[in-house]
């Protein structure tokens, strides 16, 4: 049983750029979880999904920053006109539901952004 | 908002020794995880834990929630050099469940 993937594992881009981070959880897992980790800081949360709805945003940023889950296919954290203080490594996480034990978040490798 | 504070923040040991990483609650905790990290790494799950009082064990590694839910810990015993890492403390709710809330973490070194 694959565990949560995150691609790129690596993404470099300029000033102005998109970025596009993209996770597909665990099979079975329907809630998707959004955090970064900024360097030389904590691992914040960003952003939780299901299938097709935000269920929880409070932790996104109000401007340039995007996250969906589809009914098919990955969840995407879109970054536009990326700044360098956007650089951070990104990590998604999946749950089977929530509540109790449902909640038991299970990590990916995380993304890491550059942007020069 | 709920905040998380871990004691130490490093700690470092030599190989056979215990040792013990707290991570104290502003609120109280309706869910608390440990979690392992690697430098440049995803997190390992490692243990979560919601009745007051309760214990859960794996492997070396246990994991205690106080009576009151405001106050976990962490004990390694007769660690080895595969425990070195930084670990982690989250805390469930705020404006979802499914938010968690980290510590800033322990950095752990083990010297064989």
């Amino acid at each position: 049983n694959a565990g949560v993937m995150q691609n790129p594992r690596h993404l470099v881009r300029r000033r102005g750029q998109e970025a596009r981070l993209r996770c597909s959880p665990m099979k079975g897992h329907s809630h998707v979880y959004w955090y970064r980790q900024l360097p030389e800081e904590g691992l914040k949360f960003m952003v939780y999904l299901q299938k097709e709805n935000i269920i929880d945003e409070s932790g996104m940023p109000k401007e340039r920053f995007s996250a969906e889950f589809p009914k098919e296919g990955p969840s995407i954290l879109r970054i536009q006109q990326v700044v360098r203080g956007d650089s951070a490594a990104y990590f998604c996480a999946s749950s089977p539901g929530s509540g109790g034990a449902y909640n038991e978040q299970f990590f990916g490798p995380g993304t890491r952004l550059t942007v020069l | 908002s709920q905040e998380l504070e871990q004691s130490p923040q490093s700690l470092i040991v030599q190989e056979g020794k215990n040792l013990t990483i707290n991570c104290t609650s502003s609120k109280t905790l309706y869910g608390l995880y440990w979690y392992k990290q690697k430098y440049g790494e995803g997190l390992i799950f490692l243990m979560m834990l919601q009745k007051g009082g309760e214990e859960k064990s794996h492997e070396k590694i246990t994991a205690k929630l106080d009576e009151k839910k405001q106050q976990s810990s962490l004990h390694i015993t007769a660690s080895q050099p595969s425990h070195a890492g930084i670990y982690l403390c989250g805390a469930a709710g705020g404006t979802s469940y499914g938010k968690l809330t980290f510590g800033q973490g322990t950095i752990l070194t083990v010297h064989p």
